[in-house]
Parts: C-alpha cells; sequence; structure tokens
C-alpha cells in the first residue's frame, strides 16, 4: 500500500466501550497527526508527534489517547466517549520541517451512541 | 500563531463556469501556502503550493493559485469547472512547522 491507510474505515460505538483507531504512513515521514473534523466546525488539530515523540496537545480531553510506537504507526485510543466526539478523525503525515506538506488518510467516521 | 480566512462557506456554480475560492492569512512574515481538496468521505488530498518564486501557481485538476503578499491572499481559480469539483476546499498556511487550516469552502458545481 501507498500514501497514508487509517482503519478502520467506519466505527460505532457505545459510550462505555474502549477502541482504537489506527493510521500507518508509507511515505518515510517523521512527522504524524491527528485532526477531528465535525460538521460544521474547522479542522482541529489535536496531536502531533515528531521523530515519535509528543510535541503538541491540543487541550484534547483524556479519553482521547494517542500512541506512536514508531515512526510509521500512530494509533488513538478511545474509551468513555460522549455523543460530541462522533466526528471523523483524520491522520496526516510529513516531513518536519517548514513548507512539507502533510498527506492526509480517508479517515475514520466515528459514530458514538 | 496565525489565522486562515476563507469567506465563502458555499459557492454554487454551474459547470463550465468559472470559480474563484477565497483565501486569506493573517502573517505579514514568511509563510508557505496550500490548498487542498476534500471529496465526500474521503480525506484531503493536496491541490497545489506556494513556497518561493512565481506567485501563480499551478496544481492538479486545473486549479492555480495566486500568492499576493500585499494583501496577504492566496486565492484559488479555475477557469471551467466540471461536476466532479464538487468537493471542499480547504485553505492552509504553514509557519514554523505548524500548519492552520481555514474554515473550507464548498464548492456546489451544478450542471
Amino acid at each position: 500500500e501507498t500514501g497514508v491507510t487509517q482503519t478502520p474505515r467506519h466505527l460505532v460505538m457505545g459510550m462505555t466501550n474502549k477502541k482504537s483507531l489506527k493510521c500507518e504512513q508509507h511515505l518515510g515521514h517523521n512527522a504524524m497527526y491527528w485532526y477531528k473534523q465535525s460538521a460544521k466546525k474547522p479542522l482541529e488539530l489535536m496531536f502531533v508527534y515528531s521523530l515519535e515523540e509528543r510535541v503538541e496537545n491540543n487541550s484534547v480531553p483524556s479519553r482521547f489517547s494517542p500512541e506512536c510506537p514508531n515512526s510509521s504507526h500512530l494509533f488513538l485510543h478511545l474509551h468513555t466517549l460522549q455523543p460530541e466526539d462522533s466526528a471523523l478523525y483524520l491522520c496526516a503525515s510529513s516531513q518536519e520541517g517548514r513548507g512539507y506538506e502533510q498527506y492526509f488518510g480517508p479517515g475514520t467516521r466515528l459514530t458514538v451512541t | 500563531a496565525q489565522s486562515v480566512t476563507q469567506l465563502d462557506s458555499q459557492v454554487p456554480v454551474f459547470e463550465e463556469a468559472p470559480v474563484e475560492l477565497r483565501c486569506n492569512y493573517s502573517s505579514s512574515v514568511s509563510v508557505y501556502l496550500f490548498w487542498y481538496v476534500q471529496y465526500p468521505n474521503q480525506g484531503l488530498q493536496l491541490l497545489l503550493k506556494y513556497l518561493s518564486g512565481s506567485t501563480l501557481v499551478k496544481g492538479i485538476n486545473g486549479f492555480e493559485a495566486e500568492f499576493n503578499k500585499s494583501q496577504t491572499s492566496f486565492h484559488l481559480r479555475k477557469p471551467s469547472v466540471h461536476i466532479s469539483d464538487t468537493a471542499e476546499y480547504f485553505c492552509a498556511v504553514s509557519d514554523f512547522n505548524k500548519f492552520y487550516f481555514g474554515s473550507g469552502t464548498k464548492l456546489n458545481v451544478k450542471p
């Protein structure tokens, strides 16, 4: 596979469930990102990993827990979510540094019931 | 921090008509500029980028954008749109390794 892949593409979970979103990049990049895209809201940057270290956490609730075991993989662990967490979760990767574009995966459509 | 403003949340246009999607950013310092497109149920795809050099940048699918430093704008244009251009378009600014996205413009191409 090429580019950035995300699994699953769709996820429905109850408020008491625990699930994980997975992202994998095949581009040799050294930075990875999680974004949340909700209807009628701007794209929200959640977490940034650079060289496998978390460098940014934009006041995201603790029910979202990221993990970056290596430069190619990024996870978002979910637990006790709220209905307002329903959104499209996008993963992106880039080469670190100014001017490098981000490459996005297709996203995981999450519905919390 | 940067701010990116996309003035139009929705732009309806007829097929084969020209279109311009507007983008303004806040900073006067050197920045890198990008346009992305998002088709339904997909991630964002890079259309074009401006790093330096010529202020007119050509991208994929016949789109182009013009960087105007004095007006801090980076408007996206296409001389003749197709039905398949119906999508949401995002302007982005990169500054010191951070990306800032606009709120998006939905382009609706009508037959």
